[in-house]
Parts: structure tokens; sequence; C-alpha cells
């Protein structure tokens, strides 16, 4: 079973360039999310969707949008790289529409930006 | 206001018993999650507790307590697989997910 499926798994980026990120889910799940870690910081929410159609701001959206145009897909898309988004970004998926149990996570995708 | 405190690191012998504790201050709760993380890898879930107690599964438990705002995950007869990091988490009052900063668990032989 696949479950969540992240690429890349790792890039090096240079400032100012843009860079999507791909998140797909095999598990019909209703409600998706984007998050970053940051060494010493939790988990911060970028943006999530709590059904294909609709998305919605987490903690820390500013330089990231995301679409979510069917249940499986959500890219989440770095308009202009800046240094300071560099991170671990994990996609997530939880059944019901929000937080109504486990999530589960893709294995991440580590980026850099120079 | 949300914030979720853990301690940043821990050590404990192989074959012995950890606590791992997490206090959250929130103005709503709607349940608290542990989840454990490989280095490199993605977290998984360990527990989801919603009323005050303990729950066993096998080796791991996890207690809440509502009115401390507290919650510990225990962990029996350590093994060195079980060196990772912990996660706590819990809702804030918009019914987002806050997470703690993790609790780094070193198990020496």
């Amino acid at each position: 079973t696949a479950g969540i499926t992240q690429a890349p798994t790792s890039q090096i980026l240079a400032a100012g360039r843009s860079m999507t990120l791909r998140c797909t889910q095999d598990m019909r799940h209703n409600a998706m999310y984007w998050y970053r870690q940051d060494l010493g910081l939790g988990l911060r929410l970028i943006h999530y969707s709590n059904t294909a159609g609709t998305t919605g701001k987490g903690e820390v959206p500013d330089g990231y949008s995301v679409s979510r145009a069917n249940t499986d897909d959500f890219p989440l898309t770095l308009a202009s790289a800046v240094p300071s988004q560099t991170s671990v970004y994990f996609c997530a998926s939880s059944e019901g529409q929000g937080y109504t149990g486990e999530l589960f996570f893709g294995e991440g995708s580590r980026l850099t930006v120079l | 206001g949300q914030n979720i405190d853990q301690p940043t690191e821990m050590t404990a012998t192989e074959g012995a018993i950890v606590q791992i504790n997490c206090t959250y201050q929130t103005s709503g709760f709607n349940g608290l999650f542990w989840y454990q993380q490989h280095a490199g890898e993605a977290p998984t879930f360990l527990s989801y507790n919603v009323l005050d107690g303990l729950e066993e599964k096998g080796r791991f438990s996890s207690f809440l307590s509502r009115s401390k705002g507290y919650s510990y995950l225990l962990l029996k007869e350590l093994q060195m697989k079980d060196s990772a990091s912990y996660l706590c988490a819990g809702f804030d009052s918009n019914y987002q997910l806050i997470w703690g900063a993790g609790t780094k668990l070193i198990i020496k032989p």
C-alpha cells in the first residue's frame, strides 16, 4: 500500500526560483495537510484542505500556495523561493474532513534554498 | 493561546521504562496525540487521548489529565529501536493541531 507519496525526496533550489512539491495519496482521505519541520521547532502547518476543492491557511502560509483539484493530489508551490524556506516538508492526510483522527504522513521532501 | 511543552532530550537504558511528559495550555481542548519519528523518517501515529486516564497499547501507554493540561507517554521494556523523537500535539481554539518540538529519546545498551 503506497499511502502518501511525496516528490521530490530532496531538492536544492536557487533563491528566486519556483518549485512545486508533489503529494499524492491513494487512501481516498478527505483532508490533506502540508507541514514544515525545522530543527528545534514543532511541525508547523502551512496550508490544509478539508476536502477536494477547498483549501485553508495554516500557521505559516506566506510564500506558499496550494491547490486541491481532486481528492488524491495536493501540490505545494513556492513561487519565489527564499533561504528561510529551507526545511523538510511533510504532506499528511486524515480520513475525515479535518482532524478527526490519525494523520498519515508522507516520507518528506528535503528542500534547500541557496 | 496554545503552547505545547515537552523535554528536548531524554536518555534511558535498554530494558528499562521511560516517561515522556507533555504539558499544554489551551483555551480549547479536543484531544492530544503522540507520534513517533525516527531520524530522517515520517512521524507515525502512536496514540490519541480524548478522555482522562491511561490507555495502553502493548509496550506503549499514554496518559491524559485534562484538568492539569498534562499528558505523558510511557514506554516499557525499552528496545534500541525505540530511539526516536516523540512528538506531542494538541488542538488550539481554532481546531488546528499544534505540535511540540519533540523529545529525542536516546536508548543506551
